[in-house]
């Protein structure tokens, strides 16, 4: 079983509709847990971190934790062509360690 | 200020042969990280440096290694290089350990033949 799993999509929404990606990991005791987008040919850059249950919002971006199910969450809000990226969700465990999931390609059409 | 740099951004290699990869952090960041992204596995931590000492590895073989030197530059090396190998490393630097500051350089894209 990976640490981290995610859809890896593609995920094509209609431009200002909700974007929803879901991440679900392994170590229960995981503490940290992060969204990055990555677009075509550039790094990771980093958008929410979350480390409580519950939500957290920020902007048009709303990440959700439940740490019970084990589940991340990212809500992308009146998603824009610009939202078009590779999203990864990324969870450091109780080691330490800093886990990726292989990401989710989402396609906003406008 | 100025982000973080990887040298080369390109590299064309043979299997056997070994390479090092270079990553600049930013000015004041203490700790660099090493991850290798492919299609398949997405993103793997390689392992960390902190003034110097390599403070978290992830789960590759002993081929990889890196180190650190005292101002915060860090090297990657791959020894006998493997098809597989072929990827995209990353760099991270931040001024702790956290995922939450880390900055990612542009990477250096490894094409092992």
């Amino acid at each position: 079983q990976k640490e981290v799993e995610q859809n890896s999509g593609p995920l094509s929404v209609p431009e200002g509709a909700i974007a929803s990606l879901n991440c679900t990991y392994s170590d229960r005791g995981s503490q940290s847990f992060f969204w990055y987008r990555q677009y075509s040919g550039k790094s990771p850059e980093l958008i929410m971190s979350i480390y409580s249950n519950g939500d957290k919002e920020d902007g048009r971006f709303t990440a959700q934790l439940n740490k019970a199910s084990q589940y991340v969450s990212l809500l992308i809000r009146d998603s824009q062509p610009s939202d078009s990226a590779t999203y990864l969700c990324a969870v450091e465990n109780t080691g330490n360690q800093f886990y990726f999931g292989t990401g989710t390609s989402l396609t906003v059409i406008p | 200020k100025a982000g973080v740099t990887q040298t080369p951004r390109y590299l064309i290699k043979t299997r056997g042969q070994q390479v090092t990869l270079s990553c600049s952090p930013i000015s004041g960041h203490r700790s660099v990280s090493w991850y290798q992204q492919t299609p398949g596995q997405g993103l793997q931590f390689l392992f960390e440096y902190f003034s110097e000492t390599q403070r978290n590895k992830g789960n590759f073989p002993g081929r990889f290694s890196g180190r650190q030197f005292s101002n915060s530059r860090s090297e990657m090396n791959v020894s006998t290089l493997e098809l597989g190998d072929s990827a995209l490393y990353l760099c991270a630097s931040s001024p702790s350990t956290s995922l939450e500051t880390q900055y990612f350089g542009p990477g250096t894209r490894l094409l092992v033949l």
